[in-house]
């Protein structure tokens, strides 16, 4: 298996676009979560789905951020619009329900100027 | 709310030391404690813990985890320069919810 996939692996974006990072999950786990990781803050859990849905998004900083997963193999992280505080590291992770550890892709470096 | 602590947040050694991280935790519903380590990019799995007492070892590392006293210990033995990482906790919870990870541990080993 290739792990978990993360795309781009480095964006760098003006003030007010619009950002949106992709993660495939590995195949057959069915937990998906998004963490941002900053210096300051650490590793933040934003948001994550099981079976595709949504369970808890509590970390999601405000409207600004939303993220999908359409379906098992593929979720959205979108930023709209990005400003420069947003600027982090965005990992995307996948399990299998919290029975295995969960794995991580290799990171969205996202710097908004 | 689930919190996970960590301590010390950073530590310097040298060659050849043995150091302990700690890892605290206060979570409703605890299902695992896993560790990690993260070096420049992703954070690698290390241990996953769930039962009280049992030791797990690979290598120079060993984990272990209290369930009473809500901790587990991170040792490493015989540190190398490579060891130096940010070694992060995480306390999982009952199924179908998410992974609360600590600020992490800094560790630094110089030659």
């Amino acid at each position: 298996d290739a792990g978990v996939i993360q795309s781009p692996r480095h964006e760098v974006t003006e003030m007010g676009q619009e950002v949106t990072l992709r993660c495939k999950p590995i195949s057959g786990h069915n937990s998906l979560f998004w963490y941002r990781q900053t210096m300051m803050r650490g590793l933040e859990l934003l948001i994550y789905f099981n079976n595709n849905v949504p369970i808890d998004d509590s970390g999601m900083p405000e409207d600004r951020f939303s993220a999908k997963m359409p379906n098992a193999s593929f979720s959205t992280l979108k930023i709209q619009p990005s400003e420069p505080r947003d600027s982090a590291v965005y990992f995307c992770a996948s399990s299998f329900q919290g029975f295995t550890e969960a794995f991580f892709g290799q990171g969205t470096r996202l710097t908004v100027v | 709310e689930d919190k996970v602590v960590q301590s010390p947040l950073s530590l310097v050694v040298h060659e050849g030391d043995t150091v302990t991280l700690n890892c605290s935790y206060e979570v409703t519903n605890f299902r695992s404690l896993l560790w990690y380590k993260q070096e420049k990019k992703a954070p690698t799995f290390l241990f996953m813990l769930t039962s009280s007492g049992i030791e797990k070892k690979s290598g120079r590392l060993s984990s272990i985890l209290d369930k009473k006293e809500l901790f587990s210990i991170l040792n490493i033995t015989a540190t190398q320069t490579g060891d130096s990482a940010i070694y992060l906790c995480a306390v999982g919870s009952a199924p179908g919810q998410n992974f609360v990870f600590g600020p992490g541990t800094r560790l630094s080993v110089l030659p």
